[in-house]
């Protein structure tokens, strides 16, 4: 079964760094996953996607700020120097035959 | 720039029909490399996969939902539409749609989301 898992929380301090985690279920290592942020009464937002390899594609407008990488069946969201609008929930997606998968969502505190 | 925007009722009743139109700009729903779909978020929820469908008419379902759940397409009004029969409460949540693209199945652009409650 496709699933994503991820931290339901994090928090780091205004203008350090923070590492978000997906991790992917067994079977699936290899899928490419897109990170979305969502802020309060906004709509989601495409941040990247992101492959096995580290290699990562961004949105429109997406500040150098925010960066992904890989390791085995872990993608990762890194923000640096975080700002206060960074505050949001971050989901994972990925896919499979037929179905589309979401994380269950890391939602991060800027301190 | 690719545009979405969600519209219809903002409230159903219990064991009625929820009908959603997503309205595409910048773009065409009949464009070979992309999906369009729906995605949900209930209060203090996370986000939920509904369906998705291809511009020759396939789609796919997430099979919680797939006895209830109908997407389908315009493409001479450059838009798409969600139905979703027999809701009740459980089913009130922001709906998105959203592009997704055909290859990787992942989402690049989605809609500011539209609230529908489910109440009598």
């Amino acid at each position: 079964q496709l699933v994503l898992t991820q931290s339901p929380s994090a928090s780091a301090s205004l203008g350090a760094s923070v590492k978000l985690t997906c991790s992917l279920s067994s079977g699936h290592r290899s899928n490419a996953i897109a990170w979305h942020q969502k802020q309060p009464e906004k709509g989601p937002r495409f941040l990247m996607k992101l492959n096995t390899d580290g290699s990562h594609n961004k949105g429109d407008g997406i500040p150098d700020r925010f960066s992904g990488s890989s390791s085995g069946a872990e993608r990762y969201l890194t923000i640096s120097s975080l700002q206060s609008e960074d505050e949001a929930d971050y989901y994972c997606q990925t896919w499979g035959t037929g179905i589309r998968v979401f994380g269950g969502g890391s939602k991060l505190t800027v301190l | 720039q690719l545009q979405l925007q969600e519209s219809g009722p903002g409230l159903v009743r219990p064991s009625e029909t929820l009908s959603l139109t997503c309205t595409v700009s910048g773009g065409s729903i009949s464009n070979s490399n992309y999906n369009w779909g729906w995605v949900r978020q209930p209060p203090v929820k996370g986000l939920e996969w509904i369906g998705s469908i291809y511009y020759t008419g396939t789609t796919y379902y997430n099979s919680s939902l797939k006895s209830r759940v109908s997407i389908s397409l315009d493409t001479s009004k450059n838009h798409f539409s969600l139905r979703l029969s027999s809701v009740t409460a459980a089913d009130t949540a922001v709906y998105y749609c959203a592009r997704d693209d055909l290859l990787t199945g992942l989402i690049d652009y989605w809609g500011q989301g539209t609230l529908v409650t489910v109440s009598s």
